[in-house]
């Protein structure tokens, strides 16, 4: 079955850029989409189709995708962008929706 | 305001039964697929099962194909899921989430605040 996988954890200082990454076998071919889910609430879709941005998420979040590895780029890291990241596709093998293991995004 | 609210849940033994509700409002309800994500304490995220507008199409998780069931009521702007043989393992808050239209993937937009199960004996 396809797996994604991030990193556990990820650390920044403010003001510096936080790269959030979720690897699957020829990932790029797939649309990857990202969540925050900041502690107590419900998940936020931060990143969808690879790249594109819902309204009212700041220009700050991008996301690119290629090869076996898509990417979460956070710019101008802020205190309130400390979240449990999540990358999520939908596989056609299996005909179901999957979501990476986390990553905890800690700004220092 | 688009709006999902989960209710339902609660403390259950293993092998008993729950069923959960999701109450939608601010959107157009019977356009849309409609998802159960849930997340064990502590733990990530796990696509549960989800259902097309018109109930068509479903599919469920392996970990809970044949003891779970999702459904919807247009006319009451709900969705559900009978959970049923629960297990120790189910133990997990429980989110409804909308789909977003208009792409040959999931994508989830709105997502409720969840409504927690806890399996125990």
């Amino acid at each position: 079955s396809y797996v994604l996988t991030q990193p556990p954890s990820v650390s920044v200082a403010p003001g510096q850029t936080a790269t959030i990454t979720c690897g699957g076998n020829n990932i790029g071919t797939k649309s990857v989409h990202w969540y925050h889910q900041k502690p107590g609430q419900a998940p936020v879709l931060v990143v969808y189709d690879d790249s594109d941005r819902p309204s009212g998420i700041p220009e700050r979040f991008s996301g690119s995708n290629s090869g076996n590895t898509a990417t979460l780029t956070i710019s101008r890291v802020e205190a309130g962008d400390e979240a449990d990241y999540y990358c999520q596709v939908w596989d056609n093998i299996s005909d179901h929706v999957l979501f990476g293991g986390g990553t905890k995004l800690t700004v220092l | 305001e688009v709006q999902l609210v989960e209710s339902g849940g609660g403390l259950v033994q293993p092998g008993r039964s729950l069923r959960l509700s999701c109450a939608a409002s601010g959107f157009t309800f019977d356009d849309y697929s409609m998802h159960w994500v849930r997340q064990a304490p502590g733990k990530g995220l796990e696509w549960v099962s989800d259902i097309i507008w018109n109930s068509g199409r479903i599919r469920y998780a392996d970990s809970v194909k044949g003891r779970f069931t999702i459904s919807r009521d247009n006319a009451r702007n709900s969705l559900y899921l009978q959970m049923n043989s629960l297990r120790v393992e189910d133990t997990a808050l429980y989110f409804c989430a909308k789909e977003m239209q208009g792409a040959a993937t999931v994508r989830l937009d709105v997502w409720g605040q969840g409504t927690t199960v806890i399996v125990s004996s």
